[in-house]
């Protein structure tokens, strides 16, 4: 399963909404995560279950979509969230990540 | 606290193997699924493959399949993946990953990762 996620990078300022999408090229449910990472980090998940937030993971993250359409959502940007961000298909394997959007600082 | 730490990377020569390990501590390792994911310098998470808590469900990424094993020994906590045939195509991060708890469903996501382990590929 293919995991698309747009855009490639985006730049924001701090308090923006932003939004990535992620498409599958297949119908996965409601199977799909989000991980943030940042340079030189291990990644962190953030959302399971396309909408479900992690424990101790800030509620300005939301995610959102089913089938082969999905978004994370940041409400308002902080200067922490500068990173790159993944989705990643949990709907059979072998399991696959998207290529990953850049947030970086305007 | 969870703690997950990768160890065994280095240079080899194409052709050549390794064997990473993942030391964990501050949970029960042996109820927990295990996983290791890879990313190539530069570029994004790739994942290898996932071994069931007792050790008896196994998936690997095509791009591995036969040339990668993952292995576990739960009295030591640790995890391992046992590289063959290597390319130069497998430099990259390694990191190894707990997988989580997710009622209902049997393939979850990665809620621990480790810092990582370097492998390097090259003549």
């Amino acid at each position: 399963i293919h995991l698309t996620q747009s855009p490639s990078s985006l730049s924001a300022s701090v308090g923006d909404r932003v939004t990535i999408t992620c498409r599958a090229s297949q119908d996965i449910s409601s199977h799909l995560a989000w991980y943030q990472q940042k340079p030189g980090k291990a990644p962190k998940l953030l959302i399971y279950a396309a909408s479900t937030l992690q424990s101790g993971v800030p509620s300005r993250f939301s995610g959102s979509g089913s089938g082969t359409d999905f978004t994370l959502t940041i409400s308002s940007l902080q200067p922490e969230d500068f990173a790159t961000y993944y989705c990643q298909q949990l709907n059979s394997y072998p399991l696959t990540f998207g290529g990953g959007t850049k947030v970086e600082i305007k | 606290e969870v703690q997950l730490l990768e160890s065994g990377g280095g240079l080899v020569q194409p052709g050549g193997s390794l064997r990473l390990s993942c030391t964990t501590s501050g949970f029960t390792f042996s109820n927990y699924a295990m996983s290791w994911a890879r990313q190539a310098p530069g570029k994004g998470l790739e994942w290898v493959a996932v071994i069931s808590g007792g050790g008896g469900s196994i998936y690997y990424a095509d791009s591995v399949k036969g040339r990668f094993t993952i292995s576990r020994d739960n009295s030591k906590n640790t995890l391992y993946l046992q590289m063959n045939s290597l390319r130069a195509e497998d430099t990259a991060v390694y990191y190894c990953a707990k997988v989580m708890v997710q009622p209902g469903r049997t393939i979850r996501p990665f809620d621990f990762w480790g810092q990582g382990t370097l492998v390097t590929v090259s003549s």
